[in-house]
């Protein structure tokens, strides 16, 4: 089983600031990444679908780079509002063949 | 609209007995995923089926079981030898093998006594 490492576990911000947090994976094996917006309440939502080591993409204030080569994906969230209060997941996949595994997330509360 | 239903929301057994947890997709997907929630962890993926008529077990696959006669459907059932029941449960679909983000249903918490 993949060995996926996501920091820091929770997160308190203040509107307004902007922050930014990791997700860890062997970089050993890489085939794609994905990251996950979970809303309380709701359902996981893709954020990012991620293949290429030095991606990034962008979907209005939230961003994400890859760097396979050292085994870690970064998400920024720029002027952060209280809407993106939400735990973010990070799944790696190893091979093809082989699944998703999902990190334990990162739990963002941003304070207005 | 397209999307994954999940039934029911809250779900409440005793302990000893079977309970199935209902999973229906119309997004046309030919995988869908089982995977369990426990405070603190991540995701953990009990059950897979990357087309009708098969399914694989996942990581934590011991105490359940899982049927897909039908694309639409994922049935899956926590028998009495799971012995640690009590969970959130998510159903995932997506297009088969790829890069393709997962769907989630809303999940079903169930709760064992």
């Amino acid at each position: 089983i993949l060995n996926v490492e996501q920091s820091p576990q929770s997160l308190h911000v203040q509107e307004g600031d902007s922050t930014n947090f990791t997700c860890s994976f062997p970089s050993s094996n890489f085939y794609a990444l994905h990251w996950y917006r979970w809303e309380t309440a709701k359902s996981p939502e893709a954020l990012f679908v991620m293949t290429l080591n030095g991606d990034e993409k962008k979907k209005g204030r939230i961003s994400a780079t890859l760097n396979t080569k050292e085994g870690y994906s970064y998400l920024y969230i720029k002027g952060s509002q209280p809407e993106d209060s939400a735990t973010y997941l990070c799944a790696p996949k190893g091979n093809y063949g082989q699944n998703f595994v999902f990190g334990p997330g990162t739990r963002l509360s941003v304070l207005p | 609209d397209g999307g994954i239903t999940q039934s029911p929301k809250y779900l409440f057994r005793k302990e000893g007995q079977n309970v199935t947890l209902s999973c229906e997709q119309n997004l046309n997907h030919d995988a869908m995923y089982w995977y369990r929630q426990d405070p603190g962890q991540g995701l953990r993926l009990i059950y897979y089926s990357q087309i009708v008529n098969d399914f694989q077990k996942g990581d934590i696959a011991e105490g359940y079981s899982v049927s897909r006669e039908k694309k639409e459907s994922f049935p899956l059932t926590v028998t009495s030898a799971q012995k640690n029941p009590t969970a959130f449960y998510l159903c995932a679909s997506e297009v088969a093998g790829g890069f393709g983000e997962q769907y989630f249903g809303p999940g079903t918490r169930l709760t064992v006594t």
